[in-house]
């Protein structure tokens, strides 16, 4: 069964200081990992897409990479705006050749930065 | 360009009745998929609508059923409300038939009391 587990739960630093969240993986056959992040009663925020072991993609003070079981998710020099829950889903290749249409989502991490 | 709207914001409805919730895509996307997010969890795929047929359904019952429509919007319709179909309804609309990143709109927050 196709699945992702994130960890921590729960993760709060003091402003500035760096630290990764951690969402591994299993499936079938990996289309492509995304990383989402949500404010308290919002919608996901798209950040990043990864296809393949040994990709990276940066954006501002968030990096995220990817290897056959797990990506990550790290933040570098963190400030209070960046508190959200980042989520972390996974797409599948089907058995036929295309891709199926649903992302599968784990339960996120809940990221407090302090000033 | 347009983001991906959802309405209404809130709902309050008690068990047994019927709800409609509404979903614009974001301008050039021709998918749309819908999710359920329960406090505290990911969100959970009900079903996907490419060109106005159903493309993929996650393990929720028949009360949950949909549409979309030919300027690609779309609704989820759940009928006979239980108390756990409370949550954030989630819409995120891509290009293509399911090969594109998927973009979510603010979300329907529904209570079944």
């Amino acid at each position: 069964e196709d699945q992702v587990t994130q960890s921590p739960e729960a993760l709060r630093l003091q402003e500035g200081e760096s630290s990764s969240l951690n969402c591994s993986y299993t499936v079938s056959g990996l289309r492509g990992l995304f990383w989402y992040r949500q404010d308290p009663g919002k919608g996901p925020e798209f950040l990043f897409t990864l296809y393949s072991a040994g990709e990276e993609k940066e954006k501002e003070r968030l990096k995220a990479t990817l290897t056959k079981k797990e990506s990550f998710l790290h933040i570098t020099a963190p400030k209070p705006e960046d508190s959200a829950t980042y989520l972390c889903a996974v797409q599948a290749w089907t058995s036929y050749g295309g891709s199926q249409g649903n992302l599968i989502f784990g339960k996120g991490t809940k990221l407090s930065v302090k000033p | 360009e347009t983001g991906v709207t959802q309405s209404p914001t809130h709902l309050i409805k008690t068990r047994g009745q019927q709800v409609t919730l509404r979903c614009s895509s974001q301008s050039g996307h021709n998918t749309v998929s819908w999710y359920q997010q329960a406090l505290g969890q990911g969100p959970q795929f009900i079903f996907q609508y490419y060109r106005e047929e159903e493309n993929g359904r996650g393990n929720f019952p028949p009360r949950f059923s949909g549409l979309q429509f030919p300027n690609y919007s779309s609704e989820l319709n759940v009928n006979a409300l239980e108390l756990d179909d409370s949550a954030l309804y989630l819409c995120a609309s891509s290009r293509g038939d399911s090969q594109e990143t998927q973009y979510f709109g603010p979300g329907t927050r529904l209570l079944v009391l």
